[in-house]
């Protein structure tokens, strides 16, 4: 079955670091891939998506493009912030049935340092 | 807007004592998910509703688990006789439907602790 594989954390940054969190998939078909992220104590929010291969996602400084011949969607970060700090999940939408529900990986916390 | 709300945020119970969870999606949303997160299996997949369709329940991970949603808005989560292994938090997710299906917005879940 569709399935989604992301390193394993904690990260631990310095502020303004360059950040690479890494993700990669498997799926039958041609899925969606999402990264959110949950704040401390928050929901889970959206942070980018892309749909298909070569889209890139980006948001908030945020960057993660759809690589379909690696099977990957790494996000990356040019300068962290410590506000960045939270937990990062990476998802894929399985449409190979009709509920697109989210697949996602085991998720990476990200703990940047002043 | 108004986001998607859950209630009660927190729930603590007794083994063996049924609870429910609800969902209040975003208006106009006809798509709604619940998912589970939990320490030791991550982000799952529970169940999904669609409109009028058939709701997918293909994650619900036994038959003490079950939900409905009602007049196409909101949705009840009920888990019968509560295990221990039950305890997560329970997500709740919503989508426009026809227009966007991947583009899920989530509440802030319900903790359950079951004693």
């Amino acid at each position: 079955g569709d399935s989604v594989t992301q390193m394993e954390g904690p990260v631990t940054l310095s502020e303004e670091a360059f950040l690479t969190i890494n993700c990669t998939y498997t799926a039958t078909g041609y899925p969606s891939l999402f990264w959110y992220v949950q704040y401390p104590g928050e929901g889970l929010q959206l942070l980018l998506k892309a749909t298909k291969a070569d889209d890139k996602g980006s948001n908030k400084g945020f960057e993660a493009t759809y690589r379909k011949e690696t099977t990957s969607f790494h996000l990356e970060k040019g300068s962290v912030q410590v506000s960045d700090s939270a937990v990062y999940f990476c998802a894929l939408s399985g449409r190979m049935d009709s509920s697109y529900k989210l697949i996602f990986g085991s998720g990476t916390r990200l703990l940047v340092r002043p | 807007g108004a986001g998607v709300s859950q209630s009660p945020s927190n729930k603590v119970t007794e083994k063996g004592k049924d609870v429910e969870l609800r969902c209040d999606p975003i208006s106009g949303h006809t798509a709604l998910y619940w998912y589970r997160q939990s320490l030791g299996q991550g982000l799952e997949f529970l169940i999904y509703f669609q409109g009028n369709s058939a709701p997918d329940k293909s994650g619900l991970p036994s038959d003490r688990f079950s939900a409905e949603r009602t007049g196409g808005s909101v949705s009840t989560l009920t888990i019968q006789r509560t295990q221990q292994e039950d305890s997560a938090v329970y997500l709740c997710a919503s989508s426009l439907g026809a227009s966007d299906f991947e583009t899920q917005y989530f509440g802030p879940g319900t903790r359950l602790l079951v004693l």
